[in-house]
């Protein structure tokens, strides 16, 4: 069964820093395309930024320079280095495997 | 403009059917993309539906019940979710999504109430 586990969500303050992970289970993080998806509160979706299995990286516009996705093969884990953090990255941050696979969500809270 | 238009809200009786619209920007042929919907509800992540494309070309994810279809309304460009047999669980926030310029694009979402 697949399964994805996000953690490392909380608190920062404004230009700090915070990496987020992905557990997974089930499958093979290297063998799939991983994406981090966030939502604000009371908003819609985000696409955040995707690592392919060749490991290819895109981001988005908003994340780009500040933001950094990888994995670790040997944990079977994704993650995403967040720095740089302001106001308008509060958000719910979903991993996702391909289309088809969401995680939880953790929850990040840039605020003074 | 947005990528991906969807109307903010609709409201639709139980057992009726609700038909909702995703409308491509201008100048992006909706016939060239998989249209992937996904069903949210209130302080859960979002689900997988189904994918789009033709309907030779499509897929229905694990579970997911067949009154949830999808299709492609060409003369308007746009994606839609087809729910029939409406039921009260289905009161929903529903996004649709595609891959456009190698990222994914979402729709602002359309909040369904069942009443």
């Amino acid at each position: 069964e697949v399964q994805l586990v996000e953690s490392g969500g909380g608190l920062i303050q404004p230009g700090g820093s915070l990496r987020l992970s992905c557990a997974a289970s089930g499958f093979t993080v290297s063998s799939n395309y991983m994406s981090w998806v966030r939502q604000a509160p009371g908003k819609g979706l985000e696409w955040v930024s995707i690592l392919y299995s060749g490991g290819t990286t895109s981001y988005a516009d908003s994340v780009k320079g500040r933001f950094t996705i990888s994995r670790d093969n040997s944990k079977n884990t994704l993650y995403l280095q967040m720095n740089s953090l302001r106001a308008e990255d509060t958000a719910m941050y979903y991993c996702a495997r391909d289309e088809y696979y969401w995680g939880q969500g953790t929850p990040v809270t840039v605020s003074s | 403009q947005a990528v991906l238009t969807q109307p903010s809200s609709l409201s639709a009786s139980p057992g009726a059917s609700a038909s909702l619209t995703c409308t491509l920007r201008s100048g992006i042929n909706v016939g060239a993309y998989n249209i992937y919907w996904y069903q949210q509800k209130p302080g859960s992540p979002p689900q997988y539906l189904l994918r789009y494309k033709s309907d030779s070309d499509k897929q229905q994810g694990s579970g997911v019940p067949s009154r949830f279809s999808g299709s492609k309304d060409a003369s308007a460009n746009a994606g839609i979710l087809l729910i029939s047999g409406l039921q009260s669980e289905d009161e929903a926030d529903y996004y649709c999504m595609i891959w456009h310029n190698s990222a994914w694009v979402f729709g602002g979402g359309t909040k369904l109430t069942v009443l």
